[in-house]
């Protein structure tokens, strides 16, 4: 799986934005863009992914670089809650083939506190 | 109620004991995981399984072994545990699907084991 880079630790203030870089420069034509997050005592769960173009859901934004070699998950608006361990993660588009099992690659993340 | 269960939550037992931690979902999902948590070595894949005849060794799969009863649980037992086992050990589960190029994880809440 190609790596990906992510800082150790970032503080927010809440209700302010948020932007969690992620460089992966090795980053193939079909690996999509993951990110997920871990909140105290509890197991990761989903936020975002994309592929090329930016992304929008309930929880966050996800912005690609024109070259795919970064992106960026934004938190509109940081809540105590929010914070968290997020993860970067590159996945192919699963085949039929696959013999991976599509498991995900969790490097070490980025720490986000969130300051009241 | 959580889509992923794990029991136990916590669990200390000693040098040479034998473990089960045992996972359920009632996500209906085929793909089932297990992963551990050290902290510096973000997770890491024990053994995944495609369904319940289908069983694959992930990256750290010495030492433990899994059992896929139903297509629901998974099982992972530590035959005879040792210090360096201490963790935070998840299940997780996916739903393959190629339609939108990515596979959601679930995951439980973790089951904290030391090993003594």
């Amino acid at each position: 799986d190609a790596k990906t880079t992510q800082p150790n630790s970032m503080e927010s203030n809440e209700e302010e934005p948020v932007h969690l870089p992620c460089n992966h420069s090795t980053i193939s034509g079909t690996d999509y863009i993951h990110w997920y997050r871990q909140l105290p005592s509890q197991g990761p769960e989903y936020v975002i992914h994309g592929l090329t173009s930016n992304v929008n859901n309930r929880m966050a934004s996800l912005a690609i670089a024109e070259d795919r070699k970064s992106s960026t998950l934004i938190l509109h608006r940081a809540t105590l809650r929010d914070a968290a361990v997020y993860y970067c993660i590159l996945r192919p588009l699963p085949s039929s083939e696959e013999t991976s099992g599509s498991r995900l690659t969790f490097g070490e993340g980025t720490q986000l506190t969130v300051n009241p | 109620d959580a889509d992923v269960t794990q029991t136990p939550r916590n669990r200390i037992t000693k040098t040479g004991k034998r473990i089960m931690l045992e996972c359920s979902q009632t996500k209906g999902h085929d793909r089932m995981y297990w992963y551990r948590q050290d902290p510096g070595l973000g997770l890491r894949l024990i053994y995944y399984s495609f369904d319940v005849k289908d069983i694959n060794k992930g990256e750290i799969s010495d030492g433990y072994s899994v059992s896929r009863q139903a297509q629901a649980k998974f099982s992972l037992s530590l035959e005879s545990a040792i210090p360096n086992q201490t963790a935070l050990y998840f299940c997780a589960t996916s739903d393959f699907r190629l339609a939108g190029g990515y596979v959601t994880q679930y995951f439980g809440p973790g089951t904290r084991l030391t090993v003594l």
